[in-house]
């Protein structure tokens, strides 16, 4: 059973398209937290969030507690944000979606 | 200010021997967490360490692991006797004292083991 599960897996997209990567949970949390691993394996906390949006310059995350689900988008986006994106829930302890790998092309 | 270190980067073992991954937290942080990342797997916790405590250990194998953050120097996770399915990554995070939920990643340790 999976805590944490996201969609889609993989991801193409051209470059300066809209990307929207989806992440449900199945239980109450804490937070949740949005990173980023790039192809050379390095882990980037991208948001935390408890409630409602956050915006850091072309990312937004959001989040509905009602429904347990969080979104992370892309806009305008680039070759350089090619990477994994991975969804984790904090309860005691951090649970991690399996990833989606996103490959932008020019 | 130095962000979470960890050494070696790439650690090749043989079947039998014992692997040492070190994580140097962030100036100031006393938590860290240790979670693997089985080849084709998502990543999974392994450990939660205050100074010179274990708080949790629940994604821990129970035998061949442990893991330590002493008073002074890095935490260290050892892995006994290892074996081809210890191959994975090691990521090393560590919080500040008073926000359990905000962790800096490591770059990664890579164990393989022949």
């Amino acid at each position: 059973k999976n805590e944490v599960e996201q969609s889609p897996q993989n991801l193409t997209a051209q470059e300066g398209e809209f990307i929207t990567i989806n992440c449900s949970y199945s239980v109450g949390i804490s937070a949740l937290h949005w990173l980023q691993q790039h192809p050379g394996g390095g882990i980037v906390s991208l948001f935390m969030l408890s409630s409602g949006k956050k915006k850091h310059g072309r990312l937004i995350a959001t989040i509905n507690i009602q429904e347990k689900h969080s979104s992370l988008h892309i806009t305008a986006s680039h070759p350089r944000d090619s990477a994994v994106y991975i969804c984790a829930v904090d309860l005691d302890q951090f649970y991690f979606g399996t990833g989606t790998s996103l490959t932008v092309i020019p | 200010n130095a962000g979470v270190m960890q050494n070696p980067r790439h650690l090749v073992r043989r079947r039998g021997q014992e692997a040492r991954l070190r994580c140097s937290p962030m100036k100031g942080h006393s938590h860290v967490y240790w979670y693997r990342q089985l080849p084709e797997e998502g990543l999974k916790f392994m450990v939660y360490l205050q100074k010179e405590n274990i708080i949790d250990e629940s994604g821990m194998p129970k035998e061949r692991f442990s893991a330590e953050f002493p008073k002074e120097g890095p935490s260290i996770l050892r892995i006994q006797q290892v074996v081809r399915g210890d191959s994975a990554a090691y990521f090393c995070a560590s919080s500040p004292q008073s926000q359990k939920n905000e962790q800096f990643f490591g770059p990664g340790t890579r164990l393989t083991v022949l």
